[in-house]
């Protein structure tokens, strides 16, 4: 049973424009979340995290809203540039643990 | 959907024991496994890539004698830490690579005293 999902495999976007990656969960014990980006051949890079108690967490381009009713995050990336062409992934945290539950990854390709 | 079952989750260690981590695929066929090491920022690191029946990948400035991958079968992978010392004390994770994308384990903290 998944407990992190990443319902789009896929997500192709234009340079400058929005992108808006979605994640849902199932777990309400889940109390901190973590979006990582992933280059080919290079391992999973922390890019930005929210705890359940905020539902915002803004660095720079990147935004991660978190709707705690909805058990959905979304990273938003504003505006988008072909560097950010990666496979974006969500994990999720239960409250007291170590462990993390990874998403299945969605492919952004932004191109010009 | 895709499961990679890790266990175990949480390992505390004397130094200069040896520790075994596992990492299975419960429904898909792993033919690669990635193995990562979490650093306190928060990014993973690949140390090693194995592929089912193959000798293992490693990453440059991972030790292959102290960290062991075998991966003997298309759901059964595994990192085996010999002679571990405290510097070794870290989250470990486990991925396994299928059609349409990534599958992770829940990872494994291991701490070594």
């Amino acid at each position: 049973d998944q407990q992190v999902k990443q319902n789009s495999p896929s997500l192709s976007v234009q340079e400058g424009r929005i992108s808006i990656l979605n994640c849902d969960y199932t777990n309400s014990m889940f109390d901190y979340f973590l979006w990582y980006k992933k280059y080919p051949a290079e391992g999973p890079t922390f890019l930005i995290s929210i705890s359940s108690i905020k539902d915002k967490n803004e660095d720079g381009r990147f935004t991660v809203f978190l709707n705690k009713s909805a058990k959905h995050l979304s990273l938003h990336i504003v505006p988008s540039q072909p560097g950010d062409s990666a496979v974006y992934f969500c994990a999720a945290s239960p409250v007291d643990t170590d462990k993390l539950i990874f998403g299945t990854g969605t492919r952004l390709q932004v191109f010009p | 959907g895709a499961v990679v079952s890790q266990h175990p989750s949480r390992v505390i260690c004397k130094s200069g024991t040896s520790v075994k981590i596992e990492c299975r695929s419960l429904d898909f066929q792993a033919t690669t496994m990635f193995w990562y090491r979490q650093f306190p920022k928060q990014s993973l690191m690949l140390m090693a890539t194995s592929n089912e029946g193959s000798k293992a990948t490693y990453e440059q400035g991972v030790e292959k004698d102290k960290f062991l991958i075998n991966h003997a079968s298309l759901t059964l992978s595994t990192l085996t830490v010999t002679s571990a010392h405290p510097e070794d004390s870290s989250f470990y994770i486990c991925s396994g690579d299928r059609v349409g994308g990534y599958t992770f384990g829940s990872g494994t903290r291991l701490t070594v005293v």
